[in-house]
């Protein structure tokens, strides 16, 4: 199976400020297709998860542009810009590349 | 709107059978594969199976393989997960997903004597 390592496992942050995390793959998440099935999920306090980012780097619907993703093969990264109070939550990196499908142990964001 | 809704968690005792449905609405089901995901209380995501827009195929991983039958009725556009054997270790809420896109809202599945 795929692991998916997360740091940090929990951030403090102040609005305005710029954070990141990281994801790490036990193995490539290049498809035969060439595509890197690769994306980032917010879980916000007593919410199903919402999709972020898609394939690496692909905003997802309705995501605002402070959110962005970077990466290949097996080290990704999950950056947002200027955090704002409704960012915080758990956020998780999962692939869909190789099957069973698996998700990184979660990055638990708060607001300082 | 793309709309999931779950239904059919419930407290269960061991060893016994229950049985999920998802009804979506908002989107050309049968052209997408559809997928459960599940989270213990307090606990992370997994992956619990996964099948095609067709329903020809399905996949799961080695913790629920044998026990968890994934199906699908496009013609009502509903996604279903059929779990016997249960242990307390499947006790989670269970969510029904589109290519991660989407989610439901969840059902809590409770395995306890």
């Amino acid at each position: 199976d795929v692991v998916m390592t997360q740091t940090p496992p929990s951030l403090s942050v102040a609005i305005g400020q710029s954070v990141s995390i990281s994801c790490k793959s036990s193995q490539s998440l290049v498809y035969s297709d060439g595509k890197t099935y690769l994306h980032w999920l917010l879980q916000s306090p007593g919410r199903s998860p919402k999709r972020l980012i898609y394939q690496v780097s692909n905003l997802g619907s309705g995501v605002p542009d402070r959110f962005s993703g970077t990466g290949s093969q097996k080290d990704f990264t999950l950056k947002i810009s200027r955090v704002e109070a409704e960012d915080l939550g758990v956020y998780y990196c999962a692939q869909t590349t190789h099957f069973p499908f698996t998700f990184g142990s979660g990055t638990k964001l708060e607001i300082k | 709107e793309v709309q999931l809704v779950e239904t059919g968690g419930g407290l269960v005792q061991p060893g016994r059978s229950l049985k999920l449905s998802c009804v979506a609405s908002g989107f050309t089901f049968n052209n997408y594969w559809m997928s459960w995901t599940r989270q213990a209380p307090g606990k992370g995501l997994e992956w619990v199976a996964s099948i095609t827009n067709s329903g020809g195929s399905t996949y799961y991983p080695d913790s629920v393989k044998g026990r968890f039958t994934i199906s699908r009725d496009n013609a009502q556009n509903t996604l279903y997960l059929q779990m016997n054997s249960l242990r307390s270790e499947d006790t989670a809420t269970y969510y029904c997903t589109r290519s991660l896109a989407y989610w439901g809202q969840g059902t809590l599945v409770t395995v306890s004597s």
